[in-house]
């Protein structure tokens, strides 16, 4: 496509419930990128792909928290039992090759996430 | 923990002036890039600047990078009311290992440029 998608765009939640987000990266870039941003805070770095494995998975706040990409493309992170803690705007984005090669990032428009 | 810190938190300008953000970081970085995002939504790609260089253009965006200070700022010339938004810088590592192919955003600095 010409840019990420993500979807959904907005959900709310009940605590305790789990949930499924979705990216779809610009077709043809290697490296799928997740971060979250609380209301007025910076990014907070979740997880990358290259390809479709995870060199680093730091990020992840617990093990309620999963991604997985697959056939270089669509990933989805899981957040499952969710709580109050958890709402915020999860970003993906992807690039052309890791960041460390000169890439920047495109980002998609986030899910807003709202654990009620 | 945030890489970048970015400084001012917030400013606040008239149309036409210059804006000038600040960002320092901790270790050591590949490249150092300015993000701009709009209503708590996307970031959008502004700028990209290497290890190696210490100053870049792109139209009314100047970038410099001072390694030795480990900081780096941008100046947005003849500012517009468009130019409202969040502006954040993020780093990448220069040294390897896993947090390698990812870039640490800072907090990010909130202009408003007034009409």
């Amino acid at each position: 496509g010409a840019g990420v998608s993500q979807s959904p765009s907005n959900k709310v939640t009940e605590k305790g419930k789990d949930v499924e987000l979705r990216c779809d990266p610009i077709s043809g870039h290697t490296a799928l990128y997740w971060y979250r941003q609380s209301l007025g805070q910076g990014l907070e770095f979740l997880i990358y792909f290259q390809g479709n494995s995870a060199p680093d998975k730091s990020g992840l706040p617990s093990d309620r928290f999963s991604a997985e990409r697959t056939g270089g493309s669509v990933s989805t992170l899981t957040i499952q039992r969710t709580q109050q803690e958890d709402s915020a705007v999860y970003l993906c984005a992807s690039s052309l090759g890791l960041a460390s090669r000169g890439y920047g990032y495109t980002f998609g428009s986030g899910t807003r996430l709202t654990v009620v | 923990s945030q890489q970048g810190e970015e400084d001012p938190q917030a400013l606040s300008i008239q149309e036409g002036e210059n804006a000038t953000m600040n960002c320092s970081y901790k270790t050591s970085i590949n490249n150092l890039q300015w993000y701009r995002q709009n209503s708590g939504r996307g970031l959008v790609h502004l700028i990209l600047i290497r290890s190696n260089e210490r100053e870049k253009h792109s139209g009314r965006l100047r970038v410099t990078l001072d390694t030795s200070k480990k900081s780096s700022s941008l100046l947005i010339t003849a500012s517009r009311a468009a130019d409202t938004a969040s502006y954040f810088c993020a780093t990448q590592p220069g040294a390897g290992g896993t947090s390698y192919g990812k870039l640490t955003f800072g907090q990010g600095t909130i202009l408003t440029v007034h009409p």
